[in-house]
């Protein structure tokens, strides 16, 4: 079974704390993301990894950086967190086509992290 | 600029009729969709996907239509099951773009099924 593990599911943290959000998955996944869920807003992507060591910007990447060390493994951090900062927070993984030479890229999601910063 | 939009914030629906979300895209260099369904405080679930070399794709109760010159897909869902009451959030890849499978989400139509 296919599994996307985020660290927390609630998280309160108070404006100008760093905060590490942290995802693994076991699936050999090439590909990583982290988006945030706000309401009527959708899913908003902030990273995305394609390999280790490797980072992409998304649509929303200020005040947020990420690291990814090892395959499995892709951290969001919020360097000083703010109140607008406050949301949910998801973790998606999925193969590469480059890579996998297949169209299934469907992304396979962890439950989410509802942080709030107050 | 959205790529992928959900005019739809909200439909409701009543028990056993079929639904219809809906969701227009505005890249040409998309070629994978995607529907995902999410309840509240839980990650989004893939439930279908169809690629731009097909115009149907039919998984039980769920089809996806798509139509590459209106630039337009739909999920139906029939009949319709109060357990189907979610976000629906439709997203689009460029795969031969070059987007190493990096997904654009709309907004999410909420679905409600009425017993």
């Amino acid at each position: 079974d296919v599994k996307v593990t985020q660290s927390s599911r609630y998280l309160v943290k108070r404006t100008g704390e760093k905060v590490f959000l942290e995802c693994v998955q076991d699936m050999d996944h090439e590909n990583m993301f982290w988006y945030r869920q706000d309401p009527g807003l959708g899913l908003r992507l902030i990273y995305f990894s394609y390999d280790v060591k490797m980072k992409e910007k998304g649509d929303i990447p200020e005040g947020y950086s990420v690291s990814r060390e090892k395959k499995e493994r892709f951290s969001l951090i919020l360097e000083s967190a703010s109140t607008n900062q406050t949301s949910m927070y998801l973790c998606a993984s999925s193969f590469s086509p480059t890579d996998s030479g297949t169209l299934n890229t469907e992304a396979f999601f962890g439950q989410g992290t509802r942080l709030t910063v107050v | 600029d959205q790529q992928v939009k959900q005019n739809s914030p909200s439909l409701s629906v009543q028990e056993g009729r079929i639904s219809i979300l809906n969701c227009d895209y505005t890249n040409s260099m998309f070629d994978y969709f995607l529907w995902y369904k999410k309840y509240p405080a839980e990650g989004p679930t893939f439930l279908i996907s169809i690629s731009s070399i097909k115009d149907k794709n039919e998984d039980g109760r769920f089809t996806v239509f798509l139509n590459k010159s209106a630039k337009h897909l739909s999920l139906h869902i029939v009949p319709s099951q109060p357990g189907d009451s979610a976000v629906y959030f439709c997203a689009a890849s460029a795969i031969y773009g070059g987007s190493q499978g990096n997904l654009i989400f709309g907004k999410g139509t909420k679905l409600s099924v009425k017993p």
